[in-house]
């Protein structure tokens, strides 16, 4: 275990349905993150939360919707999602880069997300 | 784009064999980090260099950086089995041309074979 935690590791959803994701770290971090991994592809970085507030969100679909209610925790809200979007989606947390200058990352397991 | 690009793609050696992976960026970095996934699994922070550094060491992981190349290294000594994975270089370009967060590649898949 790294200290961040995903859940589910799985999930196989319909185009229709609401579903969320769940990340925490333990790690006594402040700043998180949530990248998605498809195949063939860079990692591709969808938001940044830093002291709970987002300080980048990189032209992601409305149909994924951030949440953080503090710095322990992270979610990610699916709704009506498309075929396409099915990836690993990876959490990650860090110190917030006010107190430091490299920004060390500290990923979880990843969520692997299958729409049907 | 501002994310590193590895090379090569895939790379398959044999136990005890060195195993070197190449990270080529487009911009001025404040440092460069390499990482490592697992299959199906999530990234892990290897090592870090800073744009000030030529050259680092940890344990077999040898990184170079050229930054007048604006390219990186990794060097995997006496590889092992437990080697195999993917290999991924990230580049942070923080307050140069960048957002907060770092830039990630499309990875090196290495294979180490018994």
């Amino acid at each position: 275990e790294t200290g961040v935690t995903q859940t589910p590791r799985h999930l196989v959803m319909g185009m229709t349905n609401k579903k969320s994701l769940k990340c925490e770290q333990h790690l006594g971090h402040n700043a998180m993150y949530w990248y998605k991994q498809s195949a063939k592809k860079p990692l591709e970085l969808m938001f940044v939360y830093s002291l709970e507030e987002r300080v980048e969100n990189n032209s992601v679909p409305s149909r994924f919707s951030p949440e953080c209610p503090n710095s322990s925790h992270l979610f990610l809200h699916l709704h009506t999602l498309q075929p396409e979007d099915s990836a690993l989606y990876l959490c990650a947390s860090s110190q917030d880069r006010g107190t430091h200058q490299a920004n060390v990352l500290t990923f979880g397991a990843g969520s692997r997300l299958t729409v049907l | 784009s501002q994310q590193g690009e590895e090379d090569p793609q895939a790379l398959s050696i044999q136990e005890g064999e060195n195993a070197t992976m190449n990270c080529s960026y487009k911009t001025s970095i404040n440092n460069l980090q390499w990482y490592r996934q697992n299959s199906g699994r999530g990234l892990v922070h290897l090592i870090l260099i800073r744009s000030n550094e030529r050259e680092k060491h940890s344990g077999r992981l040898r990184v170079t950086l050229d930054t007048s190349k604006k390219s990186s290294s990794l060097l995997i000594t006496a590889s092992r089995a437990a080697d195999t994975a993917s290999y991924f270089c990230a580049t942070d370009n923080f307050g140069i041309n960048s957002g907060y967060a770092l830039n990630f590649g499309k990875g090196t898949s290495l294979l180490v074979t018994p």
